[in-house]
């Protein structure tokens, strides 16, 4: 069974444009989450889809928006990049929310804004 | 404000010996949590989890204690071997509010030593 992907691997940026990452979940699983990871912060959840339907949100402004396809495939989007938003971009796929799910996570998108 | 907390950022062992991992979280609304191994370029990849209503939990190498009045869990691996060298995450979550939210700590950095 294929693992989760996630493109581009790498990206490159320029404060004030916008980005979008994309994301290939497991096949039969309907959960996406998105995380953030940056080396001060570690990872930090961004939000969660579920049947295309955003159903948790971390602590992330506005400017940070994600989408869930029938297929199950995400994006992530970020808008009016700033330099913070410099870092690795995480995907994980589940099955579903039941505890004992385990989240599969791709192997990142590495964001740099300049 | 980090809730899950690794203070020790790396750690060296011996080929063979104990691994200890430690975190500590402050929410008390927790109650499932995981380990997490990260090798450098590829996403974390699950490897031990526990539900706050066991103590202890273990899978071959791998023991996770949970000290609930400590807010304390801890990850043992024994012995650890040289392929064990990576970055450990530990993470938690809430039922309540979105199982698949999960607060990751900073991870600690394990290098074994043959």
């Amino acid at each position: 069974k294929a693992g989760v992907t996630q493109t581009p691997r790498y990206l490159i940026k320029t404060r004030g444009q916008q980005v979008t990452l994309s994301c290939s979940p497991i096949s039969g699983h309907r959960s996406v989450s998105w995380y953030q990871q940056t080396p001060g912060q570690g990872l930090q959840f961004l939000f969660e889809y579920f049947s295309e339907t955003q159903r948790n949100k971390g602590n992330f402004p506005g400017r940070f928006s994600g989408r869930q396809f029938s297929n199950s495939r995400s994006e992530m989007n970020v808008s009016t990049l700033e330099l913070g938003d410099s870092a690795l971009y995480l995907c994980a796929s589940s099955v579903a929310t039941r505890q004992g799910d385990e989240q599969f996570f791709g192997p990142g998108t590495r964001l740099t804004v300049l | 404000d980090q809730q899950v907390k690794q203070n020790s950022p790396s750690l060296s062992v011996q080929e063979g010996r104990i691994s200890i991992l430690n975190c500590d979280y402050t929410n008390s609304m927790f109650d499932y949590f995981l380990w997490y191994k990260k090798y450098p370029a590829e996403g974390p990849t699950f490897l031990i989890s526990i539900s706050s209503i066991k103590d202890k939990n273990e899978d071959g190498r791998f023991t996770v204690f949970l000290n609930k009045s400590a807010k304390h869990l801890s990850l043992h691996i024994v012995p650890s071997q040289p392929g064990d060298s990576a970055v450990y995450f530990c993470a938690a979550s809430d039922s309540q509010t979105g199982a698949n939210n999960l607060f990751f700590g900073t991870g600690t950095r394990l290098t074994v030593i043959p």
